[in-house]
């Protein structure tokens, strides 16, 4: 079965430190650039990150960046997001996303065709 | 990295069109054809119906569209039915490697 499936959300405190983990199946997951996308429950969308399918390149929304990592393991078809110094502001629903490829061409789409079914993610004390 | 700007909401009763605007400025819409839009049902992950501005994914109903004109890009959905009641929103490319989304529309079949 094709999917994305988030793991390692919990309840952490301000300053803390947390991985989550995203496990790909189904599809060729070393072909496909990759994104962290978070929600507040009852808001919007916010765009986290995006990493190139070989990992030679990362990209952040200026309110992590300095405080998220974002990396993946392709022999274990898993992408990652590495979180320090949480705020209360971070707390949300955490999808990971994969980046829409079209059929012979290797430019960015910017669109999302796949999705985790989220992972929480609760910043207080 | 400003959110785009959606409505809040928007109605419509069935087998009527709607559309959604999602405003941003020469650096993000108005620059590049990389806006997609998504529908999320309750509790839902998100799911892609247009991409690159107009293109539809395989699956998603051609009653859904997509245009631009300057800073701003629309979602039309025509023939609206019950089940196309959701939370739209619009994403694009911001530059530098960055992607910026919209705040949403709730959309409600009257």
């Amino acid at each position: 079965e094709v999917q994305l499936v988030e793991s390692g959300g919990g309840l952490i405190q301000p300053g803390g430190s947390l991985r989550l983990s995203c496990a790909a199946s189904g599809f060729t997951f070393s072909s496909y650039w990759m994104h962290w996308v978070r929600q507040v429950p009852g808001k919007g969308l916010v765009w986290v990150s995006r990493i190139y399918n070989d990992g030679s390149s990362t990209s952040y929304a200026d309110s992590v960046r300095g405080r998220f990592t974002v990396s993946r393991d392709n022999a274990k078809n898993t992408l990652y997001l590495q979180m320090n110094s949480l705020r209360a502001e971070d707390t949300a629903v955490y999808y990971c996303a994969r980046e829409l490829q079209l059929v012979g061409a290797t430019s960015q789409t910017d669109a999302f065709d796949m999705w985790g079914q989220g992972t929480m993610v609760t910043v207080s004390s | 990295q400003s959110a785009l700007t959606q409505p809040a909401s928007v109605s419509g009763s069935p087998g009527q069109s709607i559309t959604i605007s999602c405003t941003g400025t020469s650096s993000d819409v108005g620059r590049y054809n990389l806006v997609s839009w998504y529908q999320q049902l309750p509790g839902k992950a998100p799911k892609l119906m247009i991409y690159e501005g107009s293109k539809r994914p395989s699956g998603v109903s051609n009653r859904f569209s997509g245009s631009k004109s300057g800073n701003t890009a629309s979602l039309t959905i025509s023939g609206l039915q019950a089940e196309d009641e959701a939370d739209y929103y619009c994403c694009s490319y911001a530059g530098s490697r960055t992607l910026v989304f919209g705040g949403g529309t709730k959309l409600t079949v009257l």
